[in-house]
């Protein structure tokens, strides 16, 4: 079993709509949470960066964790197509500074 | 554009040749890492250099050879190397170093290698 589950999608949704990605994680280790949006032949881009339970917001982007449930979420408000690209969740043990990434979800947003 | 910057964007190479990449960052990130992409998987780390020494190596053949000069910069030296070695290798970098920096991680646009 991996350490970190993602929902390869792909996710299609039209523009405008609320795009809904999540992860789930087995090892109650992991204490620092990011998400990263990767273009087609580009390096992975930092979205967001969260280390505690609960809610954060920016822009557009909204990061949710719930560490009881080893559960973390990224929700994209007003979908554009430019948004279309994989999200990439990834995580941090308490001690180390090694990523341990989510499998990626390709996301579609249609115009 | 990112604050990573890695050259080439491309390269293609036979078996027998000998390459580097590099890698540069000017964000003062004392922690560097070398990360190997396969199509449609995540990245898988290969190397990481904290403070300019190399604190972790994921198993990684020796025809990989990484290399730290100093802070802002790090290389990637390549030699015989195989087909299934064609892949995006992305460089990264974060604040702080050790090993127990869980600052987030920036990466560059990778190169992407090719091995005729």
């Amino acid at each position: 079993q991996k350490e970190v589950e993602q929902d390869p999608g792909p996710l299609s949704v039209p523009e405008g709509a609320i795009v809904s990605l999540n992860c789930t994680y087995s090892n109650s280790a992991f204490q620092y949470f990011m998400w990263y949006r990767q273009y087609s032949r580009k390096g992975p881009e930092l979205l967001m960066y969260t280390y505690s339970s609960g809610n954060k917001e920016d822009g557009r982007f909204t990061a949710q964790v719930d560490k009881s449930s080893k559960y973390i979420s990224l929700f994209i408000r007003d979908s554009q197509p430019s948004d279309s690209a994989t999200y990439l969740c990834a995580m941090i043990k308490a001690a180390g500074n090694k990523l341990t990434f989510g499998g990626g979800t390709r996301v579609l947003v249609k115009p | 554009d990112t604050e990573v910057t890695q050259t080439p964007k491309h390269l293609v190479m036979g078996m027998t040749n000998k390459k580097s990449l590099k890698c540069e960052q000017h964000m003062g990130h004392r922690a560097m890492y070398w990360y190997k992409q396969k199509a449609k998987k995540p990245p898988e780390l290969m190397f990481v250099y904290s403070y300019e020494k190399l604190s972790i190596n994921e198993s990684v053949p020796s025809r990989f050879s990484p290399e730290c000069p100093n802070s802002s910069l790090l290389n990637l030296h390549l030699h015989a190397l195989q087909p299934e070695d064609s892949a995006l290798y992305l460089c990264a970098s974060s604040q702080g170093g050790g090993g127990t920096s869980n600052q987030p991680q920036h990466f560059g646009d990778g190169t992407r290698l090719s091995i005729l």
